[in-house]
């Protein structure tokens, strides 16, 4: 079993649209959370971090569930520019972070 | 633009030859990370740098070897590589346990 696991998508949704992502992960220890996100050929660059209370960057929503090990990402009103891959990061102990495969979100017009 | 460059960003070379990839970081971070990243897999961790001590081996090939002269440099030497070790290599760097900046990156091609 992969340590994390997401969706490969892609998801492919018109502008406007409300996507979710989630992620699961395997070490219970695991001790904080991220959402990258990777344009084509491009990078990974940190979208947010993920609060087990919750937290929102505009029309970004992450949350966390450490009983059920998930972690979700809510795009609201999607823009062709949030097309991208977005990669669920786990950071498991000192220096190590684990990244899921991605998830791969279309928007279209 | 980002604070971590690495060259070059494209390489290709043959199973017999010996080349580097070369990355340097301009934030002043303390730790540096090379990842390998293969179409469709998961970011693969591979070595882990903090103050210039390896903290990290993650059970790779010593066809790959890093070398770190001090905080703001890091090199992973490739030798008698094969076609599957054909990738795009990361190079990252964090202060401490923080975020993660990643250089462009270096597609290699392994013929």
């Amino acid at each position: 079993r992969k340590e994390v696991e997401q969706d490969p998508g892609p998801f492919n949704v018109p502008e406007g649209a409300t996507v979710a992502f989630n992620c699961t992960y395997s070490n219970s220890a695991s001790q904080s959370f991220f959402w990258y996100r990777q344009d084509c050929r491009k990078e990974p660059k940190l979208l947010m971090s993920v609060y087990s209370s919750g937290n929102e960057d505009g029309r970004f929503t992450a949350q966390l569930n450490r009983a059920s090990q998930y972690i979700s990402l809510l795009i609201r009103d999607s823009k062709l520019s949030d097309s991208a891959t977005y990669l669920c990061v786990v950071h498991r102990g000192y220096n190590k972070l684990i990244f899921g495969a991605g998830t791969r979100l279309a928007v279209h017009p | 633009e980002t604070g971590v460059t690495q060259t070059p960003r494209h390489l290709v070379m043959g199973m017999t030859n010996k080349k580097s990839l070369k990355c340097e970081q301009h934030l002043g971070h303390n730790a540096m990370y090379w990842y390998k990243q293969s179409a469709k897999k998961p970011l693969e961790l591979m070595f882990v740098y903090s103050l210039e001590e390896r903290v990290e081996n993650n059970s790779v090939p010593s066809r790959f070897s890093p070398e770190c002269p001090n905080s703001s440099h890091l090199f992973l030497h490739l030798h008698t590589l094969q076609p599957e070790d054909s990738a795009l290599y990361l190079c990252a760097s964090s202060q401490e346990t923080g975020e993660l900046f990643f250089g462009e990156g270096s597609r290699l091609t392994v013929l």
